[in-house]
């Protein structure tokens, strides 16, 4: 099995900052990787698919990139609303999830 | 706007049968350029994928987990545009909110999810 792995695994930042995830498959998934965002007792929710398309309706200030083992996910200016927790997942073989990030305010 | 309305106990006794279905609005579990998934999350384990099933060819498939495999069901209902799971022999260690999601590709719509207690 593809096993995923996420850094860091905290990450505190301010309304307006830059954040960058890093994300690593175990095996070269080419670019079969998603991000989701997950509030507490909600349901994940997509923002990105094959590792740099931005999902309709997802906020242009999230943007992915990568390819093979490692990845990244970017938040250009963090709002309020962004402090959440996030997974990348792999979709190459079928799926696996990384172990989150969760973005807490500073 | 597709929606997945999930259904079932939240209770369930150690060696009996964990049952779940996935009530679909906005897509056919027929469709041929979609799957029907089950994730759960726990602290313990993370978000973790169950299984799939899928119609190409006419023909039905199912992927199953390795982690689950033997123990896991996972059914479509055509008649009622729903899905379901069940999940055998289950110990506390099943004990997660359980999601219905739809793949077409990655999972994109989810279902609301449903806390089960494996619990005497």
């Amino acid at each position: 099995d593809i096993q995923m792995t996420q850094f860091p695994s905290t990450l505190s930042a301010s309304v307006g900052d830059r954040v960058t995830i890093t994300c690593r498959a175990s095996q070269s998934i080419s670019s079969w990787l998603a991000w989701y965002q997950q509030k507490p007792g909600r349901a994940p929710k997509l923002l990105i698919y094959r590792a740099s398309s931005l999902e309709r309706g997802a906020p242009s200030r999230f943007s992915g990139s990568g390819s093979g083992t490692e990845f990244t996910l970017t938040i250009t200016s963090l709002q309020p609303d962004d402090f959440a927790t996030y997974y990348c997942q792999q979709y190459s073989s079928p799926f696996t999830f990384g172990p989150g990030t969760k973005v807490d305010i500073k | 706007q597709v929606l997945l309305q999930q259904s079932g106990p939240g209770l369930v006794k150690p060696s009996q049968t964990l049952s779940l279905t996935c009530a679909i609005s906005g897509d056919s579990v027929s469709t041929t350029s979609a799957g029907w998934n089950w994730i759960r999350q726990s602290p313990s384990r993370g978000l973790e994928w169950l299984g799939r099933t899928y119609y190409r060819s006419k023909t039905w498939f199912h992927d199953y987990a390795t982690s689950v495999k033997g123990r896991i069901t996972i059914n479509p209902d055509t008649s009622k545009n729903q899905f379901s799971l069940q999940l055998n022999s289950v110990t506390p260690e099943d004990t997660a909110v359980y999601y219905c999601a739809r793949d077409t590709g990655t999972p994109d719509y989810w279902g609301q999810g449903t806390l089960v207690t494996v619990s005497s």
